[in-house]
Order: C-alpha cells, then structure tokens, then sequence
C-alpha cells in the first residue's frame, strides 16, 4: 500500500463548478497535513494546511479525518487559474518535519 | 525577499560522468531538504539538514549520492557516477523552526537532471 494515495485523474470540470479531491494515508500516526499546488514544470507551493477541525480559505476547504485516515479538498466556484496537479502530502514524523507526497491530483478547468 | 534558488535549471549528462547540483535556502532557514520525483512518481524526499548537520539521510538511494551543507548556507548534491535512474526533477525546499509540524516549507524551482 502507498504511504500516500491519491487518484491521479484528470478532473475535467467546467469554469464555476465545484470539485473535491480525497487523499488516504497509511501511518496513523502521521502529525500533520497539506495540500500543495504544482503547475506544470514549477515547484510545488503550499495550497492549505489540513487541520483536524478543518479549515476553510476563501474557495477552498480542506478536511481531515483520523479516524478513516482521510483527508479531503473542496473547490468551489472554479476558476482556469485552478488548473494544477493537487498534491496531498503528509508529515509522518513526530520530530522534523519530513514530507510525504502523493503523486497528485491533475485538475483541467475548462471555459 | 529572494526564495529558495536553484542551479543549474537543466542539467544532461552521460551515463558515469559527475554532476553537482546547488541548492541556495532563504535567507535564515537553518532547515534545508532535499527531495526528487522521477518520471511517474511522486516527490520523494532524500534528506534533511539542520544547520550543517546531517539529521536524516533516509532517503538517499545509495552511495553514489552525496550531499553537504558546509557553513550551513547552501547545499550541493552530488552524484557519482550518474546511472540512467538518476534522472528526474531534484527539488530543494527550505524552512525556519522544525519544532512546529506544521511549519511551511518552501520549494525551490528544481533541477532537471537527464542521464543519457
């Protein structure tokens, strides 16, 4: 089993929609959790922290679960600019913050 | 305030020849990691300096991966000789406390090594 599983798609969505993304990790006691963005042939930038009450910022909500080792990413309202491989990425460490990536989600937003 | 810079952006070499990659963290950031994503694979980490001190070297393939940090500024990657797998995209990142689990950590553009 991947440390980190996410299904790759693509998502192919129109402008507007709403598109959510999920993540499973294996390491139950992994310690924290994010979502990074990646566009085509740049470095990833960190997207949101996932915390355990869930978070919101603007368009975008992150949740986790524990309990199911799950972690989620809601888009609202979808823009082209949204377009980006979505990377669910994992600290699986207690002491320095080590990271642990998924291979990524590809999100196409079309007019 | 610069970010984290990465040299060379390109790099093609043959298969048993040396290349040196450099890594440059922001300015402060005692903490700087290494990671790589071969083709149709996710980013995977190699290692972790704190300061100049080596705190986690799990991730490097093998010994023909050497990486230093020395004055605890900047970094190189070196691999000797090259191998055809080596090829890939190695990203630098760098960060301020590691006490926080969640402290953010910063990516550098990435160096694209082909072995040929």
């Amino acid at each position: 089993r991947k440390e980190v599983e996410q299904d790759p798609g693509p998502f192919n969505v129109p402008e507007g929609a709403t598109v959510a993304f999920n993540c499973t990790y294996s390491n139950s006691a992994s310690q924290s959790f994010f979502w990074y963005r990646q566009d085509c042939r740049k470095e990833p930038k960190l997207l949101m922290s996932v915390y355990s009450s869930g978070n919101e910022d603007g368009r975008f909500t992150a949740q986790l679960n524990r309990a199911s080792q799950y972690i989620s990413l809601l888009i609202r309202d979808s823009k082209l600019s949204d377009s980006a491989t979505y990377l669910c990425v994992v600290n699986m460490n207690s002491g320095y913050s080590t990271l642990t990536f998924g291979k990524g989600t590809m999100l196409l937003v079309s007019p | 305030e610069a970010g984290v810079t990465q040299f060379p952006s390109h790099s093609v070499i043959e298969k048993g020849q040396t290349v040196t990659l450099r890594c440059d963290p922001i300015s402060g950031h005692d903490n700087l990691y290494w990671y790589r994503r071969v083709m149709g694979k996710e980013i995977k980490f190699l290692l972790h300096f704190v300061k100049e001190s080596k705190q986690d070297e799990s991730g490097m393939p093998n010994n023909r991966f050497l990486a230093e940090r020395t004055g605890g500024t900047y970094s190189t990657l070196k691999v000797q000789p090259a191998e055809l797998e080596d090829s890939g995209v190695y990203f630098c990142a760098s960060s301020q406390d590691p006490g926080d689990s969640y402290n953010e950590q910063f990516f550098g553009p990435g160096t694209r090594l082909t072995v040929l």
